[in-house]
């Protein structure tokens, strides 16, 4: 089945630095990918949708500025946490998609801890 | 926004025993996906089991099985058998086909544990 590769699975930083985690489709052409933020026993918030070529979407109340995500190529999508602050730590997890009706992929997960 | 509402936080079965995971939904749409989504300790969401909304015929797969009732907005899965690796948290899912976005809407969980 499809593939979903998501570096890197764990990282911690120094409060006031950035981190980049990637989100790689492995064997398809993801045009959509979804990014999402999961905390401790709870369940999976959308933090953005990116579509291939354009701006991400955010849903309401997740900074654009601090959680940058950049959808370049049909196989990568890239979220950076700009200035993480102990706060952002959590675990981050994305998604990948061709269609609104076809089967929707996940990353094995990073777990942030910020420092 | 579709809201999905799972309302049993925590769920206990004995091995070999079945259980049970109920979840609601709330559309205004008659063409949908719904989900089950297992979540092991590793973390990695894996797709249990998925539905159609406009096939009747209630999904399937091995020990996993769903009840789906389509006018009362209700999605439950039974776990038949249970083993020791189903214990994890259940997710249920809400995915519209007709928005540009298609993002699936998860309900709180359902922690599952399995007593040996």
């Amino acid at each position: 089945g499809a593939v979903v590769s998501q570096h890197p699975s764990r990282v911690i930083c120094k409060s006031g630095t950035s981190v980049k985690i990637e989100c790689r489709s492995l064997d398809f052409q993801a045009t959509t990918m979804f990014w999402y933020r999961q905390f401790p026993k709870q369940s999976l918030m959308l933090m953005a949708t990116s579509n291939e070529g354009s701006k991400a979407t955010y849903e309401q109340g997740v900074e654009k500025d601090k959680f940058l995500i950049n959808h370049a190529s049909l196989t990568l999508s890239t979220l950076t946490v700009t200035s993480a602050h102990p706060e952002d730590s959590s675990f981050y997890i994305c998604s990948a998609g061709q269609g609104a009706r076809e089967k929707l992929f996940f990353g094995s997960g990073t777990q942030l801890s910020v420092l | 926004a579709q809201t999905v509402t799972q309302s049993q936080p925590e769920m206990s079965v004995q091995e070999a025993e079945t259980v049970t995971l109920s979840c609601t939904y709330d559309t205004s749409e008659s063409d949908y996906y719904l989900f089950w989504y297992k979540q092991p300790p590793s973390r990695q969401m894996i797709l249990v089991i998925r539905q159609e909304a406009y096939k009747q015929q209630n999904a399937t797969e091995n020990r996993f099985s769903v009840n789906f009732q389509k006018a009362a907005k209700s999605f439950s899965l039974k776990i038949s058998d249970s083993q020791l690796g189903d214990a994890a948290m259940y997710f249920c899912a809400y995915r519209s086909p007709f928005s540009n976005d298609y993002k699936l809407s998860f309900g709180a969980g359902t922690t599952v544990t399995v007593r040996a």
